[in-house]
């Protein structure tokens, strides 16, 4: 099993431009999330998924759509990037269980520099 | 709402030191879990214990434990006669209520010298 794979490992983009972060899990996780790490502060949540089709918006939703058409990829897309949005983007998934909350699975980031 | 704080910006130690790692979290949850994660220089993020809000017993992995107190809202981790290895970016995190999100501390640096 790959786990949590992410896409691109690296982009540096140009004010203004767009572009869409890929991860994928092939662990049949019904649950997926999107982070950003800045220096400090943290792992922030971005937005998250409960399952195919849903998606939600954790605390630092602005500036950033998503989308989970299908259960193993979650997209996010960043429509048109600012200096604000350079960070570390980590992808998780999960599993629910009753009575538990499980650990999440992280892939391995992706640097975003804009400039 | 949900908080996590970790007081300790950045430790330094020398190995084969024993240290401690200081968590502190917020909830008015009655039941939510608490996690501890590694981030390695190389930078992926790798669990270490999970722990929910009804099991107050400590728990021991080789040279590292827990320490987590309800009365206190702590969750500490220590690791004893420290490593080179060891050294990474340590994260608390605290999750509960739907979709069992993850809310995380700002992270302590480990550096663990020979």
């Amino acid at each position: 099993n790959a786990g949590v794979t992410q896409t691109p490992k690296f982009r540096v983009l140009k004010t203004g431009q767009s572009m869409t972060l890929l991860c994928a899990q092939d662990m049949n996780h019904e649950y997926m999330y999107w982070y950003r790490q800045d220096p400090g502060m943290g792992l922030r949540l971005i937005h998250y998924s409960v399952g195919e089709g849903t998606t939600a918006k954790g605390e630092v939703p602005d500036g950033y759509n998503v989308s989970r058409l299908k259960k193993q990829n979650f997209l996010l897309g960043l429509e048109s990037a600012a200096p604000s949005q350079t960070s570390v983007y980590f992808c998780a998934s999960s599993y629910p269980r009753q009575g538990r909350i499980n650990e999440q699975f992280f892939g391995p980031g992706t640097r975003l520099t804009v400039l | 709402a949900q908080k996590v704080t970790q007081a300790q910006t950045e430790i330094s130690v020398v190995e084969k030191e024993d240290v401690t790692l200081d968590c502190v979290y917020e909830t008015r949850d009655t039941t939510y879990y608490l996690f501890w994660y590694k981030q390695p220089p190389s930078g992926e993020l790798v669990f270490l214990i999970r722990r929910n809000s009804f099991d107050e017993q400590n728990e021991i992995s080789g040279r590292y434990s827990w320490n987590f107190q309800k009365s206190t809202s702590s969750f500490n981790f220590t690791i004893t006669a420290s490593q080179v290895v060891d050294s990474a970016v340590y994260f608390c995190a605290l999750s509960g209520g739907y979709g069992n999100k993850l809310v995380f501390g700002a992270g302590t640096i480990l550096r663990v010298k020979s």
